[in-house]
């Protein structure tokens, strides 16, 4: 099965850049989607197709994807970014949708 | 507006459905997964419906134990739980399950329900 690799958690000071990064076979012939979890809350879609925003999600949001590597970039972080992040495809061999394990996003 | 409801305590081996009441969209038109995260563990989908219920696919995890239905009439969808085990503790979401150019992915989820497995 399609196994998706993400760090465990990330670190980064208000007003930086934060990088989260999703790694996979050939994940840059997939398309990547990239979720926000807070606690107690539902998740939220803040990246779809690599690249997308959806409404209402920041343009501080964006997303890159190619080769193994697939990146959600957060830029100007604030503290209201504080969550776990999740990147997931679709597998069309199984047609099994796959989560990463989940990034935990922590503001300094 | 997804609801989650139907979370509940339950002993190994025993059965439980739970179910997300839909509103605000055409229900009917849209696909939908049932998705479960675990404390201490990432997201992990379980489960996934077409939209007038004639395709269905489990997580090998759960394939043979959960059963995934809908009611297009009633705006529902269901998720019957047989020979519960413990590492099936977790909060469960459903989600609409949109299918894009050779993708699919969740842009709507309700806010979960808690199911415990333990004696």
């Amino acid at each position: 099965s399609y196994v998706l690799s993400q760090p465990l958690s990330e670190s980064v000071a208000p007003g930086k850049t934060a990088r989260i990064t999703c790694g996979g076979d050939d994940i840059g012939s997939k398309s990547v989607h990239w979720y926000q979890r807070k606690p107690g809350q539902a998740p939220v879609l803040v990246i779809s197709y690599d690249n997308d925003r959806p409404s209402g999600i920041p343009e501080r949001f964006s997303g890159s994807n190619s080769g193994s590597m697939a990146t959600l970039v957060i830029r100007r972080v604030e503290a209201g970014d504080e969550a776990d992040y999740f990147c997931q495809v679709w597998d069309r061999n199984t047609d099994h949708r796959v989560f990463g394990g989940g990034t935990k996003l922590t503001v300094l | 507006h997804l609801l989650e409801v139907g979370g509940a305590l339950v002993k190994p081996g025993g059965s439980l459905r739970v179910t997300c009441e839909v509103s605000g969209f055409s229900f009917k038109d849209y696909d939908m997964s049932w998705i479960r995260q675990t404390p201490g563990r990432g997201l992990e989908w379980v489960s996934h419906i077409s939209n007038k219920g004639e395709s269905t696919n489990y997580a090998e995890s759960v394939k043979g134990r959960f059963t995934v239905s809908r009611d297009n009439r009633g705006n529902s969808l269901y998720l019957q739980m047989d020979s519960l085990r413990s590492d099936d503790t977790a909060t469960y979401f459903c989600a609409r399950d949109r299918r894009g150019s050779g993708t699919h992915f969740f842009d709507h989820w309700g806010q979960g329900t808690v199911v415990t497995v333990s004696s």
